[in-house]
């Protein structure tokens, strides 16, 4: 498998642009996860979903955030209208129950950088 | 609330000098506790999983121990190949079987030839 996908990997938009950001997880892992790294957070979750149903998104920052897994190959992060302040590396993971992975192993994309000017 | 802490954030080793990066933890009650490595521009990439006090697992010049309050990556005499950031995350048992993960702010390491 070619590992978890994530598009695109860079992104430069302007303050109050709306911004998707893709995600493709590994095929047959049933849980999905969307992460933000930053120098001053750190890595911190945003929302998971286990079979295209969002579980936790108690870590989305504000209603400016939206995510959905429209089925199980394929998620969307998307922050409209983008501020600055959002600017960060953005990735997804994902996961499966079975097998060794069953102990929350979390694969992870590349990421995607997002500079919001 | 689920808090980690690693320590050192940065760590400059001469190849073949052994050392150790400390991950402290607090969590309600521990489920498992995850290592990580990350390159530059890359996602993170799974290392090891412990689960109880005591646990220890080794993978090539790393082995990673566990206690009840921290968790420690040993590395035994590194090369420049291993220098990256390692990020310590938990996960806290729940009944509802959540899985999400709190990460450490992670600690540099950069091993010189």
């Amino acid at each position: 498998d070619a590992g978890v996908i994530q598009s695109p990997r860079h992104e430069v938009t302007e303050m109050g642009q709306e911004v998707t950001l893709r995600c493709k997880p590994i095929s047959g892992h049933d849980y999905l996860f969307w992460y933000r790294q930053t120098m001053m957070r750190g890595l911190e979750l945003l929302i998971y979903f286990n079979n295209n149903v969002p579980i936790d998104d108690s870590g989305m920052p504000e209603d400016r955030f939206s995510a959905k897994m429209p089925n199980a190959s394929f998620s969307t992060l998307k922050i409209q209208p983008s501020e600055p302040r959002d600017s960060a590396v953005y990735f997804c993971a994902s996961s499966s129950r079975w097998g060794v992975e069953a102990k929350n192993i979390q694969y992870f994309g590349a990421g995607t950088r997002l500079s919001v000017l | 609330e689920d808090q980690v802490t690693q320590s050192p954030e940065a760590l400059r080793l001469q190849e073949g000098e052994s050392s150790s990066l400390n991950c402290s933890y607090t969590v309600s009650g521990l489920r498992g506790l995850f290592w990580y490595r990350q390159d530059p521009g890359k996602g993170p990439e799974f290392l090891f999983t412990l689960y109880s006090a005591g646990e220890e697992k080794e993978k090539e010049r790393l082995k990673a121990t566990l206690t009840k309050k921290e968790s420690f990556l040993h590395i035994t005499a590194p090369k420049p190949e291993d220098s990256a950031t390692y990020l310590c995350a938990v996960q806290a048992y729940m009944d509802t079987g959540r899985r999400a993960l709190t990460f450490g702010s992670g600690t540099r390491l950069q091993v010189q030839p």
